[in-house]
């Protein structure tokens, strides 16, 4: 298994420019996550998706847009770059257990070797 | 909201052992990991508490108190290759189920 994988592996943009982060998983994994890493800050969850067609925001999702058509794919999209959201991103992806209609508990996260994305 | 903290940084020597400590306010607390992260790499897990207590993994034990918002990392033996940021996450009940908020991370040297 190649478990995640992410590419580009690096990127540099110019601030106005759009561009998609690719994100892939051959785990069978339902819940799959993005995170952007910034110094003395920690990991910060801008989407994740608990199945194919189900995505919902996390805690700084502004500027990015994401999908999940497949199970093993789910795509980043920057829409508009700007130098604020210059930083490292991460996907993750993790089995999900059904607790009760409609709400999943996820477990371990695995993660892919992320992106370093420069917005000049 | 949802809050994390640990320290920045710690410095210990080879050989030795070291405490993390976590710290964490959230609203429907499910469970906490604990992730090694070493410069330039990815997070790799390195253990889960759900329930009050220490769980231990080789040189690796983590422990939980839910009452007192309250995890430790304790690493025994520390090797060199230990030298990397341990970041603590939390996850807590969102829309459709459970996601995960993590601290800052704690930067860890070990010194020869």
């Amino acid at each position: 298994n190649a478990g995640v994988t992410q590419t580009p592996k690096f990127q540099v943009l110019k601030t106005g420019q759009s561009m998609t982060l690719q994100c892939a998983q051959d785990m069978n994994h339902e819940y799959m996550s993005w995170y952007r890493q910034d110094p003395g800050m920690g990991l910060r969850l801008i989407h994740y998706s608990v199945g194919a067609g189900i995505t919902d925001q996390g805690e700084v999702p502004n500027g990015y847009n994401v999908s999940r058509s497949t199970t093993e794919d789910f795509p980043l999209r920057l829409l508009s770059a700007a130098p604020s959201q210059t930083s490292v991103y991460f996907c993750a992806s993790s089995y999900s257990i059904l607790v009760r209609e409609g709400r999943y508990v996820a477990d371990t996260q695995y993660f892919g070797p992320g992106t370093r994305l420069t917005v000049l | 909201g949802q809050n994390i903290d640990q320290p920045t940084e710690m410095t210990a020597t080879e050989g030795a052992i070291v405490q993390i400590n976590c710290t964490y306010q959230t609203s429907g607390f499910n469970g906490l990991f604990w992730y090694q992260q070493h410069a330039g790499e990815a997070p790799t897990f390195l253990s889960y508490n759900v329930l009050d207590g220490l769980e231990e993994k080789g040189r690796f034990s983590s422990f939980l108190s839910r009452s007192k918002g309250y995890s430790y990392l304790l690493l025994k033996e520390l090797q060199m290759k230990d030298s990397a940021s341990y970041l603590c996450a939390v996850t807590h009940s969102d829309n459709y189920g459970q996601n995960f908020v993590f601290g800052p991370g704690t930067r860890l040297s070990v010194l020869p």
